[in-house]
Parts: structure tokens; sequence; C-alpha cells
């Protein structure tokens, strides 16, 4: 497609179960990010991808939260064990030249998390 | 710590007047900044940045942008504002961490209304 997918764009989960969320970057893209926005939020980083090489995933909030990319296209969002803090929209972006190159960060439209 | 502030969660501007929407920047070394809109349900839509140059940066929908280095600002600015602008704003600053990885960390965001 032209632009960064994700899905689902709304899941709810149970306290306690794991989810999983789906990020097709533009193709070629060599770079990845996640965020978490957290209702009335600016976007917090989460982790960052080049290629299959997860280079800094300082973001992560706890060891609940998993980020691969095995192929160095699409990317997975695992959380386990979902807890109510976990609620957010989760975004991911990707671009090509990085963020000081010609190129700008392209962003997903997001996956609402909702943990009941 | 690398970080842009946005003093203002709200801005209220009829339509037809000017609008301003500021942020503030704290980095060591030169700063690369960005501004950001997200629509209501929607993923982040780039707006400008400034990297080098020019202290007045052109962007997208008529906007543009003030890099001001005595007063670290980098306030977002339009002639003659538009209901369709009514949206969320984030200004945000590339960071680079000791390993030479990048990121955008965003401010905590500036709700426009444009009011007709």
């Amino acid at each position: 497609g032209a632009g960064v997918s994700q899905s689902p764009r709304y899941k709810v989960a149970k306290r306690g179960q794991d989810v999983a969320l789906r990020c097709d970057p533009i193709s070629g893209h060599v770079s990845l990010f996640w965020y978490q926005q957290a209702l009335g939020q600016g976007p917090e980083f989460l982790t960052y991808f080049q290629n299959e090489a997860q280079l800094d995933k300082s973001g992560l909030p706890s060891d609940r939260f998993f980020a691969e990319r095995p192929e160095g296209s699409v990317s997975t969002l695992k959380i386990q064990r979902t807890q109510q803090e976990d609620s957010a929209v989760y975004l991911c972006a990707s671009t090509d030249f990085g963020l000081a190159g010609p190129g700008e960060l392209f962003f997903g439209e997001g996956s609402r998390l909702t943990v009941l | 710590a690398q970080s842009v502030a946005q003093p203002e969660d709200q801005v209220n501007v009829a339509e037809g007047n000017p609008l301003t929407v500021k942020c503030t920047y704290s980095v060591s070394g030169n700063p690369y900044l960005f501004w950001y809109v997200q629509y209501p349900n929607r993923g982040l839509q780039f707006l400008l940045k400034y990297i080098t140059g020019d202290n007045l940066v052109k962007g997208s929908y008529g906007f543009e942008a003030e890099f001001n280095k005595s007063q670290t600002s980098f306030h977002l600015k339009k002639p003659s504002a538009l209901v369709s602008d009514s949206a969320l704003y984030f200004c945000a600053v590339r960071v680079v961490s000791n390993f030479g990885n990048e990121k955008l960390t965003f401010g905590t965001g500036t709700r426009l209304t444009i009011i007709p």
C-alpha cells in the first residue's frame, strides 16, 4: 500500500490477555519506530528497528512488551499479560533516509488498545 | 535531557486570523525540530522540519515555523486560519543516543480550535 498500515485498528482485551499489534511499513523503508500515545498525551518512544535489527528498546515500559521485525519489513508489537495501564494508542512509523535526511517519518493510523 | 515543551494545551483562533502554536526546545548542539499534526482517529502527519539554514521554514497546508536560537523556540504559524486547521499539533525534536540511534521526542501537544 501507499502508507503505513496497522492492524487491528481497535482491540479490546481483558486484563491478563496477550495481544499482538501488527505494522506494515512503507515498502523499502529501513527504519521503523513504535510509539505509545496515552489519552491526551504526546507519543512516547517505545522501540526502533533498522531493517531486522532492534537497535533501541529503551522505551519499552516492562518485560511484558516485546517487538520484532524478523524479515526487515512487517513488525509486531506483543504485549503479554495486559494491564489497564497499557490502554493507549500504539503508533507505528517508518522512514527511509532517517530523521535528518530528506525523508520524513510516516505514521500509521494506530492501534487503539483498551484493557478492561 | 533533550526535549521540547508546548506551553499551551489549547489555542483558540477566529477563522481568518493569524495563528501561532508555541514550542520551546532544550537541546545540546544543533537542534533538528519538527511539527506534526494529528486529526481525530488518525496518525500523525508531517508538516515541516528545521535542520539547518533559513530560520523561516515553510511546510504543508500553508504553515510555517520560525526557528529562534536566542529564544530556543520553534513556533508554528499561519497567516490566516481555516476551520479545517482544527487539530492536535505536536512539536518534536530529533534525539540521538550514545549509540548513534535516533528517534523523535514529542511535546505534549496543543489542541488548536479555529472558530468560524
